[in-house]
């Protein structure tokens, strides 16, 4: 499976501001897909990227918010914009591979918003 | 839309006690069907998968078979280790909205902790 890495792995950032989450793969792959994970709770999916078209949003999350880009086959970033709070999160990408539509997951960011 | 259940948590076993996890779904057409885990502090890890009715699928001492008739997808294992403390989630990945590729589903997750 493709071995995924992100940046940073954590970070604490004040009310207001933009993170920018990198996720870097080993191997092209066509579909990745980022997701929020709240404290205590299960995964959501907030978008999918897929390479030179814009992503597509889940319900209750827009671009304006959490815009993504996807340059290349390999390569995707998240932007947190005007944090608050509540976008205190880990947040994972991850990437499709194998006929069962399964996905590898990386290691997250644990982002932290005072 | 699609769903998946897990049985409440958490859950608290001694070392080498037996394991089960309840897990059942709901979708449309013929999901694909996972349980992941996350050791404390990780991203989330692909434990196993199963891909059509009476499937089992496993890994590392964990099974779980892919039960149509009641929608289930229960994990088990027979002597859990210390090291099995993570939390664990259920998933289905289904295209059945007509898209090229899957999405996945998750469930609430269940909280494992194993006591030597």
């Amino acid at each position: 499976s493709a071995v995924i890495s992100q940046k940073p792995s954590r970070d604490i950032c004040q009310r207001g501001t933009s993170l920018t989450i990198q996720c870097q793969v080993d191997s092209q792959v066509t579909m990745m897909f980022w997701y929020r994970q709240q404290p205590g709770q299960s995964l959501t999916l907030i978008a999918t990227a897929n390479q030179g078209s814009e992503a597509t949003y889940e319900s209750g999350f827009v671009i304006d918010k959490f815009p993504i880009s996807r340059p290349n086959l390999t390569f995707s970033t998240l932007t947190v914009s005007n944090m608050s709070p509540e976008d205190s999160s880990i947040y994972l990408c991850s990437v499709e591979e194998g006929p069962a539509y399964e996905q590898y997951f990386g290691p997250g960011t644990r982002l932290t918003v005072t | 839309g699609n769903s998946v259940t897990q049985m409440e948590g958490p859950v608290t076993l001694s070392e080498e006690a037996f394991l089960t996890i309840n897990c059942t779904y709901t979708a449309t057409g013929y999901p694909s069907l996972f349980w992941y885990v996350q050791y404390p502090g990780e991203g989330l890890q692909l434990l196993l998968k199963a891909t059509k009715a009476d499937d089992k699928g496993s890994n590392k001492g964990f099974e779980a078979t892919y039960r149509k008739e009641t929608t289930s997808f229960h994990l088990e294992k027979g002597s859990v280790q210390v090291s099995d403390s993570a939390v664990y989630f259920c998933a289905l990945s289904s295209n059945a909205g007509g898209t090229s590729y899957g999405k996945l589903t998750f469930g609430q997750g269940t909280i494992l902790t194993v006591h030597p």
